[in-house]
């Protein structure tokens, strides 16, 4: 079974704050996704790695960066939090060799 | 500029009786389209892909249709359970990039 954990299942954090969200797989895959998820915009790509210290930016990724020192673990931060960024942030990743990504539970982030 | 749209935010359909999800997508440059399930307070779960290059692939009670030229996909579960009931995307992949749909709930009453 494809097993991709996310660090806290609900956060609240406030304006100004300093965040971040961390996601590990223990599929040793190379590619790893961070979305957001909002009512009637589905899933966004905020940012992806397809490998070590790689990282590229996707649809939406102002206010946000990553980090990935190592192949099972990808963070998400948020240098300083705005209401705007209250959403439901997602976690991927997917093999070279598989046509399909494999998601997390997700981290609901609320920002006062 | 939304390359997947789903137009129907939300779906009802009795128990039993067949659910039909749509999709619209266009990038010509999408190799392969995947749907997804979503239930509350849970990640998204994959549920059935398909290549560009066919027109239908089969899993058990669902069933996705493409139709390329319309630019067009479908997703079909018959029978409907009300475990079924869940938010339902469909994506689009250019190079290893999935492009969400807004998504569409799905309820089924029993």
């Amino acid at each position: 079974d494809v097993k991709v954990t996310q660090s806290s299942r609900y956060l609240v954090k406030r304006t100004g704050e300093k965040v971040f969200l961390e996601c590990v797989q223990d599929m040793d895959h190379e590619n790893m996704f961070w979305y957001r998820q909002d009512p009637g915009l589905g899933l966004r790509l905020i940012y992806f790695s397809y490998d070590v210290k790689m990282k590229e930016k996707g649809d939406i990724p102002e206010g946000y960066s990553v980090s990935r020192e190592k192949k099972e673990r990808f963070s998400l931060i948020l240098e300083s939090a705005s209401t705007n960024q209250t959403s439901m942030y997602l976690c991927a990743i997917q093999g070279y060799s598989t046509d399909t990504q494999y998601f997390g539970p997700g981290t609901r982030l609320t920002v006062l | 500029d939304q390359q997947v749209k789903q137009n129907s935010p939300s779906l009802s359909v009795q128990e039993g009786r067949i659910s039909i999800l749509n999709c619209d997508y266009t990038n010509s440059m999408f190799d392969y389209f995947l749907w997804y399930k979503k239930y509350p307070a849970e990640g998204p779960t994959f549920l059935i892909s398909i290549s560009s290059i066919k027109d239908k692939n089969e899993d058990g009670r669902f069933t996705v249709f493409l139709n390329k030229s319309a630019k067009h996909l479908s997703l079909h579960i018959v029978p409907s359970q009300p475990g079924d009931s869940a938010v339902y995307f469909c994506a689009g992949r250019n190079g290893n990039k999935l492009v969400f749909g807004a998504g569409t709930i799905l309820r089924v009453k029993s």
